[in-house]
């Protein structure tokens, strides 16, 4: 089964980037499959981020389009977040996931879910 | 954006019995051409990732024991887990996928009383 993997600095300054990467394994990345961040503050619940197909078509959260940047590497079978402008409030849980396929017409719900990585934004 | 509403914010059950989540959307996750409600439910245990549990509002995902069952259409639905099992302790999401933004509710906290 596929498998996801979150890797990146777990510190990051205030206004700077947060960049973290997601690799795929055990399965392609170039699937009729969205790939999604999410992530999800210290004790409280999951907020959706975005998510990318491995065209580079991207859908973004509206709160957070305007700091965010999924990227998709083929060569590479990972694809990548960008979070600039931190703050404290971007401290979080950061998960990648999959959407499956179950027969939807336009999306499924999420099925395979990184452990996820711990980021804080902190001076 | 649809808001997710859960109902109770956390619940305490005897081992064996029986706990009832609820879930709220602001507007319908009932897709009409293909007669599919986009309602997600996830187990979240302390230290790991959501699990998907139930899909398409009542559609139990493999592997998922049947002492999970979920019900309801349109804007209200709800998770039932029967003869509750300690490993049941979790946090429980719903999530719509109808749209984007893709929200979740606020995450219901099960536990044994």
């Amino acid at each position: 089964q596929v498998q996801l993997q979150e890797s990146g600095p777990g510190l990051v300054r205030p206004s700077g980037t947060l960049s973290l990467t997601c690799a795929v394994s055990r399965g392609s990345i170039n699937t009729n499959n969205w790939w999604n961040w999410v992530r999800q503050p210290p004790g409280k619940g999951l907020e959706w981020i975005g998510e990318i197909f491995h065209t580079g078509s991207t859908n973004y959260n509206p709160s957070l389009k305007s700091r965010v940047t999924i990227s998709v590497d083929k060569s590479k079978n990972q694809f990548s977040l960008n979070l600039y402008s931190v703050t404290a409030a971007d401290t979080a849980v950061y998960y990648c996931a999959r959407v499956g396929t179950f027969g939807g017409l336009s999306t499924d719900p999420f099925d395979i879910w990184g452990q996820g990585t711990v980021v804080t934004v902190s001076s | 954006d649809i808001v997710m509403t859960q109902s109770p914010d956390s619940l305490a059950v005897s081992l064996g019995g029986r706990a009832t989540i609820n879930c709220k959307s602001s507007q319908t996750v009932l897709y009409i051409s293909n007669n599919k409600n986009y309602l997600a439910w996830y187990q979240q245990k302390p230290g790991q990732p959501p699990k998907l549990l139930i899909y398409w509002a009542s559609a139990r995902e493999s592997g998922v024991p049947d002492r999970f069952t979920a019900s309801g259409s349109g804007t209200d639905f709800t998770l039932t887990i029967s003869s509750l099992q300690a490993e049941d302790v979790a946090v429980y999401y719903c999530q719509q996928y109808y749209s984007t933004p893709y929200t979740f509710g606020q995450g219901t906290k099960l536990e044994i009383k």
